[in-house]
């Protein structure tokens, strides 16, 4: 079991450039998930895709934000203009289908200067 | 903003004791999940129980589930060092194909 993979790790860019994350599912996998974690919170969803369709985006993800899943894959999660308000853990999950659990990875540690 | 609420937000005990944590969520569900989180990983999922389920139990794991007062516990028995970790539950909606989570407990079990 490869499990969800995350890269990078983690993150520290300066206010205003442009960062991008990468996920990468358990292969069989047709749901994606990004969520966003703070210190001492539970994650927040953000967006979600079925195989390559984007089914739903949370009113937390900005036009700054943008997500892909070409080809029902990997995943990219890019913030565009990073704020320090964007300081968090963005984690990634995979399940098999709706209402199933999922299986997330460990997660990007984002660091704004 | 999150829509589960977990009660107590710390918890510590013994080896040994039981750890019991609360859980209230706000809309109708299709199934609620309990997950845990050690610092700095990942969620790994612990168990599910679907709505129309009352209690559920997975090894040293139960979760109860009260529908009428959107209400989940899950109880930890004869708990070890290494199930100090962050627990969290999360409600999933089929109205809204996601899972919103509670603020989560942190459980630290002392050896």
């Amino acid at each position: 079991d490869t499990g969800v993979s995350q890269n990078p790790r983690h993150k520290i860019t300066k206010r205003g450039q442009n960062v991008t994350f990468r996920c990468d599912p358990i292969s069989e996998h047709n749901r994606l998930y990004w969520y966003r974690q703070t210190l001492g919170q539970g994650p927040e969803f953000l967006t979600y895709f079925q195989n390559e369709a984007q089914l739903e985006k949370s009113r937390l993800l900005s036009d700054r934000f943008s997500a892909e899943r070409p080809k029902g894959s990997f995943s990219t999660l890019e913030i565009q203009r990073t704020e320090q308000g964007d300081s968090a853990m963005y984690l990634c999950a995979s399940s098999p289908g709706a209402a199933q659990p999922q299986h997330f990875g460990d997660g990007t540690r984002l660091s704004i200067l | 903003s999150q829509q589960g609420e977990e009660d107590p937000q710390a918890l510590s005990i013994q080896e040994g004791e039981n750890a019991t944590m609360n859980c209230s969520y706000k809309t109708s569900i299709n199934n609620l999940q309990w997950y845990r989180q050690n610092s700095g990983r990942g969620l790994v999922h612990l168990i599910l129980i679907r709505s129309n389920e009352r209690e559920k139990h997975s090894g040293r794991l139960r979760v109860t589930l009260d529908t009428s007062k959107k209400s989940s516990s899950l109880l930890i028995t004869a708990s070890r060092a290494a199930d100090t970790a962050s627990y969290f539950c999360a409600a999933y909606g089929g109205a809204t194909n996601k899972l919103i989570f509670g603020t989560g407990t942190l459980l630290a079990v002392q050896p």
